[in-house]
């Protein structure tokens, strides 16, 4: 989407943390996520944050809400091969979603 | 709890010929239901939205079309495939808005890979 903007790739050592940026032009938007598609499947969600906070930690996932920069982080603590995918940061809007372009995260050993 | 299925799985079809596809949701009632198309090593472009049985909002102007037959079902469609038709078709639902919620959130089906050759 053009209104969601988010790099294209991201390489990460196993064992290191995984930091993957976002930024959203929506100031309206009430909820911000984070989605993950493994190779060949669906999307699958992964967290959200309401637009009022500007933290959220779920285990091993931190997302940081920046709402005056509009910048959206996802932060995945020790990674590992299982979280080898593609991740797209979303915006919500009136009835929709507007996806980012996805970050491809490549984990090597 | 709620499952979203949508098949086929894979489907190889010429230029030319129909397409249809099919999305049905379990386990809730009165979804929004979408459709959204993923280009090779692309984001997600939606293609349609409906809010209700019968209603159809188009976002970007194709050859493709959808129908909501049933309140859990969501059909998309094609008379004539392109190649550019090509890609892997998601189909999404999420809750009809409620206050305070968050019915935004959508639930993505496991796909249909379609190569049009």
């Amino acid at each position: 989407g053009e209104d969601v903007e988010q790099s294209l790739f991201l390489s990460v050592r196993e064992g290191d943390s995984s930091v993957i940026n976002c930024t959203y032009t929506d100031s309206s938007s009430t909820y911000l996520y984070w989605y993950k598609q493994e190779p060949g499947a669906g999307l699958q969600l992964l967290t959200y944050i309401f637009s009022n906070m500007d933290m959220k930690q779920d285990q091993r996932l931190t997302v940081l809400l920046n709402k005056k920069d509009k910048h959206l982080s996802l932060r995945i603590a020790d990674t590992q091969t299982g979280d080898s995918a593609i991740y797209f940061c979303a915006e919500s809007g009136d009835y929709k979603l507007s996806f980012g372009a996805g970050t491809t995260v490549t984990v090597r050993a | 709890s709620q499952t979203i299925h949508q098949w086929p799985a894979t489907l190889v079809q010429p230029v030319g010929s129909p397409l249809s596809l099919e999305c049905t949701v379990e386990g809730t009632s009165n979804p929004n239901l979408y459709w959204y198309r993923q280009a090779a090593g692309r984001g997600l472009q939606l293609l349609f939205y409906s809010v209700g049985i019968g209603q159809i909002s188009s976002e970007v102007p194709q050859n493709l079309s959808a129908s909501r037959p049933q309140d859990r079902q969501f059909i998309l469609s094609s008379k004539k495939l392109l190649l550019s038709d090509s890609g892997f078709y998601l189909c999404a639902w999420n809750q009809a808005r409620t206050s305070g919620g968050i019915g935004e959130t959508q639930y993505f089906g496991p796909g249909t890979r379609l190569l049009v050759l």
